[in-house]
């Protein structure tokens, strides 16, 4: 079966501290998408990065950054230097093949507060 | 111009009334999908439509029912609203059927009373 576990539900860091999102996923499929996504409190859901599964490299994106390891089956999101806009509910979530059509599942989200 | 938007931003209702949330993208991508964000922020996919083609639909009332006129627009149209349908509804869109990752529209936040 095909799931995405974010087993941190709440997070409470003060501003510049660094913090790091765990996302672990279950698939049997050999080609898969894994992607994060921000929810700020105004609500919109925001595309943060998206890896396929045959590219292990880790990739920076300022602040950010992301740690994919198939062999623990783990793509964590780290912020550095938090800033208090960073606070949002954070989804890792997983595409895969699915018959003839590809299906996405979210993991259930993990909620960031940054403290000034 | 908004890449993804839905209409209505907010929508309060009775129950038992008939109610319809619209979705058109204009980034010419194939796909669409309606997803349900529950209270708890959990996001479970509802439906998705490529190309006019419904492809994805999920364990929903059958109250629930998509239309995709054409494939830049999918609308949700709600009969017999209950109390458990409030909810936000997203609607996103993708250039292929979701590996290429999806944009979302704002939400339209329904309060069922």
């Amino acid at each position: 079966a095909q799931k995405v576990t974010q087993a941190q539900t709440e997070i409470s860091v003060v501003e510049k501290e660094d913090v790091t999102l765990d996302c672990v996923y279950e698939t049997r499929d050999t080609t898969y998408y894994l992607f994060w996504y921000k929810q700020p409190p105004s609500g919109e859901l925001v595309f943060l990065i998206r890896r396929n599964s045959f590219d292990e490299q880790n990739e920076i994106s300022g602040r950010y950054s992301w740690n994919f390891q198939k062999s623990t089956s783990s793509f964590n999101f780290t912020i550095t230097a938090s800033q208090v806009v960073d606070s949002a509910v954070y989804f890792c979530a997983l595409n895969y093949r699915k018959t003839s059509y590809d299906k996405v599942i979210f993991g259930p989200g993990t909620s960031l507060s940054v403290i000034p | 111009d908004t890449a993804v938007s839905q209409t209505p931003k907010y929508l309060v209702t009775q129950m038992g009334n008939d109610k319809s949330i619209k979705c058109e993208q204009n980034l010419g991508h194939d796909t669409m999908y309606w997803y349900k964000q529950d209270s708890k922020k959990f996001l479970k996919i509802m439906f998705s439509y490529n190309n006019k083609e419904l492809i994805i639909n999920e364990t929903v009332p059958n109250r629930f029912s998509p239309k995709s006129p054409d494939k830049a627009h999918l609308n949700l149209h709600i009969n017999s609203l209950e109390l458990g349908d409030s909810a936000v509804y997203f609607c996103a869109s993708s250039s292929r059927t979701g590996g290429y990752g999806y944009t979302f529209g704002s939400g339209t936040r329904l309060t069922v009373v």
